[in-house]
This record gives C-alpha cells, structure tokens and sequence, in this order.
C-alpha cells in the first residue's frame, strides 16, 4: 500500500543551524502539507502546497520556513535558524484531491526535530 | 475560528468492551472529519473520513458517526483489543478546505 516517507526519523541540530526535513509523498497526490507536534500538545498546521506554491500557511510558518518540491518525488521543509522553541515532531501529508470532503489526508511517520 | 475537543482525554478498558469517543467542533461548517490513531512516538494513521454529507462511516470494528448541525462527532469502537491501545485524533478543516484542526486526543489503554 503507498505511504508517505519522511527522512530522517529523527534530527539534533544546534540552535541557529539550518535543517531540511524531507518527505516523499503518495505517488499520484497533488496536495502536499507540513504539521508539527510539540510534545505534549496537538498537532499543528504548518502549510500546504499545491501546483508549486503554497495555497495556506500558518502564523507559526514565518519567514524562517520555506517549502519546496525540488523534483517529481519530494518535498522539503527548510528551517533556516532553528530556535529552541523548533524542537518538535513534524509530519509531511498528502492528499490525492482536493475538493471539499474528498481530500484524506495521508501522514508520514515524522521527523523529530531536537534543538540544542 | 475551529477549535476541535476530544473527551474522554483518556480511557482504560478491559478487552472485549465496546467504545465511544467524542469529538466535537466549534465551526459547523465543515467539508468532512477525519479519525486518526497514533501509536507512541509514531506517525498518524488515517482510521476514517466522514464527508458532511453522511452521517456515518463504517470500516471493520470502527464506526464513525457525525452531526454537524450539534457540532459532535463519535468513533464507536466494537469489542476493543488490546492492539486498539493508542491515540485518537480527530481533526476537521479550518477556513479553507486543505488545513486540518487537531483535537488533544483521546488515549484509550485496553488490558488483557
């Protein structure tokens, strides 16, 4: 069965550093989207992209993230200064549709983010 | 604004018990609801998609049901297993139709 693959399962970086998350999303989908879970609380919104741009973005998605489909296959999330507060799990989804009702959204297995 | 809650934030159950959590949302006006199931430190799986238009959904021992006009939708689970232990999420668009709103989650232990 298709599934969603995020790499790497899990990430330590130094506070200030630059990271890229990666995903690869179900093959034959066209909407792609970032969430992040702090420990302890909900999931989160983050973004969603759609025919290489971003459709809706969150008020956490500020200008230190940015998205990318670099090629047919995957989708990236760039942190470019990582901050303490970044620490989280953050899963890729897709979805094949996007109309109203129709569009399930698929999620990854997540990258754990440590800031240090 | 959605704003999604999941009572019970947990439950503790013998095995062989039947189940139902509840969710419920503030913004009536949804294109569908989404059940998820988290295991420990794992990614979300997708249990169930309710659209607006139905009232429920079946899939195996999971039955989900939704009311849109009263905000609430249920995950009935039958004849719980000791491998139905995990979370459960429930989560339906804001605004727009592509971003999802999380509830905490329920996190249902089942004993042997």
């Amino acid at each position: 069965e298709p599934e969603v693959t995020q790499t790497p399962s899990h990430q330590v970086t130094q506070m200030g550093q630059e990271v890229i998350l990666r995903c690869v999303p179900i093959s034959n989908h066209l909407y792609f989207y970032w969430y992040r879970q702090i420990l302890g609380q909900k999931v989160e919104f983050l973004v969603s992209f759609y025919n290489n741009e971003i459709s809706e973005k969150s008020e956490i998605f500020d200008d230190q993230f940015s998205v990318e489909r670099p090629d047919g296959s995957n989708f990236t999330l760039k942190i470019r200064s990582t901050k303490l507060e970044d620490s989280a799990m953050y899963f890729c989804a897709s979805s094949k549709e996007g109309t109203p009702g129709y569009n399930e959204q698929f999620f990854g297995p997540g990258t754990r983010l440590t800031v240090l | 604004k959605q704003e999604v809650t999941q009572i019970p934030a947990a439950l503790s159950v013998p095995e062989g018990e039947n189940l139902v959590l509840n969710c419920s949302f503030t913004d009536s006006a949804i294109y569908n609801l989404q059940w998820f199931r988290q295991d420990p430190g794992k990614g979300l799986t997708s249990l169930l998609l309710i659209q607006s238009s139905q009232r429920e959904q079946t899939s195996g021992r999971l039955n989900a049901s939704l009311d849109k006009s009263s905000g609430r939708s249920t995950l009935y689970i039958a004849a719980s297993q000791p491998g139905d232990s995990a979370t459960y999420l429930c989560a339906c668009p804001s605004g727009g139709y592509n971003k999802l709103i999380f509830g905490a989650g329920t996190r249902l232990a089942v004993h042997p």
